[in-house]
């Protein structure tokens, strides 16, 4: 247990569904991140909130959708995906503004159909 | 631009051996270098961070040292045990980030035979 927690731990949706993966973390960081890992690939960075505010966003699609409505809370609203978007997506906060360890949920294993 | 790079990508040994894995970055201006574990299907488990300051850094059987001007990190594992079968990853933050945002290499992937 990292202290970072994601929900669901396996996803498979269809290419019309809307879903959403939601990450937690109680450790008092003030950053949050969505990273994709997909096969054969180095972990990308897709979004960055730091204090609940979007700062960072790495050209990802208008079909991943984030919010982070607390610092304690982000999601990742998905809708109209692609096989290709098969992947790990994976969760992690920090302190953007100290030397800290980033820490990393279980990962959310989603299947695109 | 910051690249990270890993070698080897994989790697078996037989328990009980000493073993060294590699990290390169190709920008010195780090601001700290994180290694994490990775098991099959799994997220990531933080091992050790150094801060761009500090030369090594030690947990247990693990130590990681920090060459910056080199460019170079390397995790060496002491007595390995099948346990410490998984992938291990390093990743970077850069000091012009104000995000805490990592580059990752792609991993090393680790087998140890008992």
């Amino acid at each position: 247990e990292t202290g970072v927690t994601q929900t669901p731990r396996h996803l498979v949706m269809g290419m019309t569904n809307k879903k959403s993966l939601k990450c937690e973390q109680h450790l008092g960081h003030n950053a949050m991140y969505w990273y994709k890992q997909s096969a054969k690939k180095p972990l990308e960075l897709m979004f960055v909130y730091s204090l609940e505010e979007r700062v960072e966003n790495n050209s990802v699609p208008s079909r991943f959708s984030p919010e982070c409505p607390n610092s304690s809370h982000l999601f990742l609203h998905l809708h109209t995906l692609q096989p290709e978007d098969s992947a790990l997506y994976l969760c992690a906060s920090s302190q953007y503004d100290r030397v800290t360890e980033a820490f990393f949920g279980q990962g959310t294993r989603l299947t695109v159909v | 631009k910051q690249e990270v790079t890993q070698i080897p990508a994989a790697l078996s040994v037989p328990e009980g051996e000493n073993l060294v894995l590699n990290c390169s970055f190709t920008d010195s201006a780090i601001y700290n270098l994180q290694w994490f574990r990775q098991d099959p299907g799994k997220g990531l488990t933080s091992l050790l961070l150094i801060q761009s300051s500090q030369r090594e850094q030690t947990s247990g059987r693990l130590n990681a040292s920090l060459d910056k001007s080199s460019g170079r990190s390397t995790l060496y594992i002491a007595a390995s045990q099948p346990g410490d079968s998984a992938t291990y990853l390093c990743a970077v933050r850069r000091t012009s980030s104000n995000t805490g945002k990592l580059i990752f290499g792609q991993g090393t992937t680790l087998q140890v035979k008992p």
